[in-house]
């Protein structure tokens, strides 16, 4: 069973709708991570909460808008997307440790389509 | 040259072999090096990390550092089938320790 919990596993929305993705950990973790994974390519950073804070935003489009309103969860919001957005969005967890020292520990993701 | 780079196989291994997966990396003070391993549909799952020069072995698993030469490996050991999957090797580094990026994955397949 994962630590890192993501609701809903599957979301089907339309390129008008407004959703959100929750990921919520009970690990005492303090950096969470949204990665989106297209199919057979690696896992790519979007962005990254440390202490409750955004602390890397890899030029996301703002389309996406996350939150991270505890050290449990992280939201992510979703707004006017498009079909290419379509994927799996991962959260992780992690410590946080000034040596970087500290592994990922993922979801099961939420696999979200774009219509 | 990207950050973090490996062979996107796919690598086809008999069971009961030792499968060797690679990943090199570009030099911006790496730190930290990590092996997932992620079936078709499923999140990534958690393997080995490894920081220090050497090998670091965990049952089947032998993670291999070398910072001279950039590159870090994983040696599976007495491969299974149920080990047929992709390999995601992840760096961090001191510049960044948050921020952990993927190389593109080895698909490695075990024939029986």
């Amino acid at each position: 069973d994962t630590e890192v919990t993501q609701t809903p596993k599957h979301l089907v929305m339309g390129m008008t709708n407004k959703k959100s993705l929750k990921c919520e950990q009970h690990m005492g973790h303090r950096a969470m991570y949204w990665y989106k994974q297209k199919a057979k390519k690696p896992p790519e950073l979007m962005f990254v909460y440390s202490y409750e804070k955004l602390s890397i935003n890899e030029s996301v489009p703002s389309r996406f808008s996350p939150e991270c309103p505890n050290s449990s969860l992280l939201n992510l919001h979703l707004h006017a997307l498009q079909p290419e957005d379509s994927a799996l969005y991962l959260c992780a967890s992690s410590q946080v440790r000034g040596d970087g020292n500290s592994p990922l520990h993922f979801g099961n993701g939420t696999r979200l389509t774009v219509t | 040259q990207k950050e973090v780079e490996q062979n996107s196989g796919p690598l086809s291994v008999p069971e009961g072999a030792i499968a060797s997966l690679n990943c090199t990396y570009s030099d911006r003070g790496s730190q930290s090096f990590f092996w997932y391993r992620q079936y078709s549909g499923k999140s990534p799952e958690l393997i080995m990390f490894i920081y220090s020069n050497g090998d670091k072995e965990d049952g089947r698993f032998t993670a291999q550092l070398n910072k001279a030469s950039q590159y870090v490996s994983l040696l599976i050991r007495d491969s299974q089938p149920s080990d047929s999957a992709t390999y995601l090797c992840a760096v961090s580094w001191i510049s960044s320790a948050s921020k952990i990026i993927f190389g593109s994955g080895t698909r490695l397949s075990i024939r029986p």
